[in-house]
């Protein structure tokens, strides 16, 4: 029952960026949008999270739409170490929980 | 600054052992999550604790099933008589009390034979 709906799978040529669209059009006022992306085999890697303002670290930036009912994630120099499924999860924030309901994410391929 | 440990990173058992999973969060962090992940899907949640108490347990099997977090020592999860169905990838995270981000571990991959 994730509250996100994310595009299967995508591809993205090595050097250039990858934009990761997600739809939220359920989001409440006070849940937060974060990302999360798993390297086949390993466990999840946050990524970054934010809630209503656009924000930028050092592994990528995110794009909140004014309705906050979407938002796109994007690595600005896709390379072929950031083939993944990433993951959008809508979570209310708080701090006193990192219950996380995974959906079923969108796999990046970077190509060379 | 050690990560997430979770051991054993492999376990096989045959069907009605018993499995016991461990998860040794970050230094300083007191919030503990388990997942599990079947075969081809995506990550479940489980059971969130702190220290001593288990916060949320409503994705846990109603059987078989058990998570500690005891005062001193690792986080346990517990499966009692495994079955075939049981064989994934469980992971643990961890996070501080006001945490915005959960630090995961590189996993259990359980195999029921």
């Amino acid at each position: 029952d994730a509250k996100t709906t994310q595009p299967p799978s995508m591809d993205c040529a090595e050097g250039r960026a990858a934009n990761l669209p997600c739809n939220h059009s359920t989001i409440s006022g006070n849940e937060y949008v974060y990302w999360y992306r798993q390297i086949h085999s390993q466990g999840p890697q946050y990524i970054i999270h934010g809630l209503k303002n656009n924000e930028t670290n050092e592994m990528a930036s995110l794009i909140i739409t004014e309705d906050r009912k979407s938002s796109t994630l994007i690595l600005p120099h896709a390379t072929l170490r950031d083939t993944a499924v990433y993951y959008c999860i809508v979570s209310p924030d708080g701090g006193a929980t990192n219950k996380l309901i995974f959906g079923t994410g969108t796999l990046l391929a970077v190509q060379p | 600054n050690a990560g997430v440990m979770q051991n054993p990173r492999h376990l096989v058992r045959r069907r009605g052992q018993e499995a016991r999973l461990r998860c040794s969060p970050m230094k300083g962090h007191s919030h503990v999550y388990w997942y599990r992940q079947l075969p081809e899907e995506g990550l479940k949640f489980m059971v969130y604790l702190q220290k001593e108490n288990i916060i949320d347990e409503s994705g846990m099997p109603k059987e078989r099933f058990s998570a500690e977090f005891p005062k001193e020592g690792p986080s346990i999860l517990r499966i009692q008589q495994v079955v075939r169905g049981d064989s994934a990838a469980y992971f643990c995270a961890s996070s501080t009390q006001r945490s915005t981000e959960a630090f995961f571990g590189q996993g259990t991959r359980l195999t029921v034979v």
